[in-house]
């Protein structure tokens, strides 16, 4: 089963910055944070993942507590389109499979 | 852009039917996944296969279910007798060694 926590749900207005946080408190020590995202009727998307040091790239920023017991994935300004449900994967390696949550379903208000 | 793609993009078939899905991942990975996602659920993994076997697969990836890369570009899921409960959306995904897996668009698989 999945190894992570996150809200059911969470709610932003347009244009503002979006934290979805993700709770992990029995990762080991080789496995990386994933986040994935799922809009309506597609597949998951790969949206960022990190090992230790915050990430940043296009989509999104990931913020990694030092104790890596948590993570939060920082969407700087929030459009309708990023309207999806994140999830929150931790693996350990390249090759093995995912095992999704429940996610946390983000809407976008206007 | 390289992408994962699938056909059909819907397949309704009868119970007890045998239903072929395909996939198509991105030219240069090696590693290919199945994962499947009923109505309303999440998403849960089937099987992954790497170099030419299966590396992994779940409880739901029971004796009904098998997987086979029959001409170096195809992957496929072959469900041999479909059940009711086997009604969900269908995605293929694909990496290289790398930590990003790109999923297709899925197939809706309809049992009646």
């Amino acid at each position: 089963d999945a190894k992570t926590t996150q809200p059911n749900s969470m709610e932003s207005n347009e244009e503002e910055p979006v934290h979805l946080p993700c709770n992990h408190s029995t990762i080991s020590g080789t496995d990386y944070i994933h986040w994935y995202r799922q809009l309506p009727s597609q597949g998951p998307e790969y949206v960022i993942h990190g090992l230790t040091s915050n990430v940043n790239n296009r989509m999104a920023s990931l913020a990694i507590a030092e104790d890596r017991k948590s993570s939060t994935l920082i969407l700087h300004r929030a459009t309708l389109r990023d309207a999806a449900v994140y999830y929150c994967i931790l693996r350990e390696n390249y090759g093995q499979n995912f095992v999704f949550g429940p996610g946390t379903r983000l809407s976008v208000l206007p | 852009e390289p992408e994962v793609t699938q056909t059909p993009s819907h397949q309704v078939t009868q119970m007890g039917q045998e239903v072929i899905l395909r996939c198509v991942p991105i030219s240069n990975h090696l590693y290919f996944y199945w994962y499947r996602q009923i109505l309303g659920q999440k998403v849960e993994f089937l099987v992954s296969f790497y170099n030419n076997e299966i590396s992994e697969k779940s409880e739901i990836f029971d004796d009904q279910f098998s997987v086979e890369r029959p001409d170096g570009s195809n992957f496929t899921l072959k469900i041999r007798s479909t059940k009711l409960e086997d009604s969900a959306m269908y995605f293929c995904a694909s990496s290289d060694e790398s930590n990003e897996q790109f999923f297709g668009p899925g197939t809706r698989l309809t049992v009646l």
